[in-house]
């Protein structure tokens, strides 16, 4: 399988400042078809993840372009530009070009 | 919009089967571009995909190699449902189980659409 690696875990950031988020794969999400099956989502409490970033850097509907996705082959980053308090949660990296589908660990965004 | 209302009970006694019920609103469990997806969650494990089924012509099962032996994942297209069955659980098993719809785009499959969550204890 896959694994998919987050760092870091945990992030306390002051709204209006920026994050970062780093997910590793132990093998290349490039396919052979030249797209790359990198995907983020965010957990909010309480609540089911939903789906933020696929194919590395596109946003998905409705995402706030505060959002955005950036690497290739085994190395990618989540950005938020300007955190807001409604971005508290965890966020996932997915890669979907092998099955089993698997997700990073998680890293849990707070506000200070 | 797509709706996924899981159902289920919460409380499973070891070596028993777990099964969880998915309706579907808003597609259809035989749709073309969608595959319907089990997904559970827990401290030990995280996030982690359970398995899926699709239509396309015919339908078609994935299963994570890990419990290939013990699940099964059914659609009812009469009621537009998607059904999980797994068996002889343990309390390794106790997760929350999350019905997820993906779906095909131009960056493969991608989880648009999950259900509320089943929160399922194996305890006697």
């Amino acid at each position: 399988d896959i694994v998919m690696t987050q760092t870091p875990l945990s992030l306390s950031v002051t709204p209006g400042q920026p994050a970062s988020i780093s997910c590793k794969s132990t093998q290349s999400l490039l396919h052979s078809d030249g797209k790359t099956y990198l995907y983020w989502y965010l957990q909010k409490p309480g609540q089911s993840p939903r789906l933020l970033i696929y194919g590395v850097s596109s946003r998905f509907s409705g995402v706030p372009d505060r959002f955005s996705g950036s690497g290739s082959g085994t190395d990618f980053t989540l950005k938020i530009s300007r955190v807001e308090a409604e971005d508290v949660g965890v966020y996932y990296c997915m890669q979907g070009i092998q099955l089993p589908y698997t997700f990073g660990q998680g890293t849990k965004l707070e506000i200070k | 919009q797509v709706q996924l209302q899981q159902s289920g009970p919460g409380l499973v006694k070891p070596s028993q089967t777990l099964s969880l019920t998915c309706d579907i609103s808003g597609d259809s469990v035989s749709s073309n571009s969608a595959a319907w997806n089990w997904i559970r969650q827990s401290p030990s494990r995280g996030l982690e995909w359970l398995g899926r089924t699709y239509y396309r012509s015919k339908w078609y099962n994935d299963y994570a190699v890990s419990l290939k032996s013990r699940i099964i994942i059914t659609p009812d297209t009469s009621h537009n449902q998607v059904f999980l069955h797994l068996n002889s659980v343990t309390p390794d098993d106790t997760a929350m189980y999350f019905c997820v719809r993906a779906l095909w785009g131009t960056s493969g499959w991608f989880f648009d659409y999950w259900g509320q969550g089943t929160l399922v204890t194996v305890s006697a």
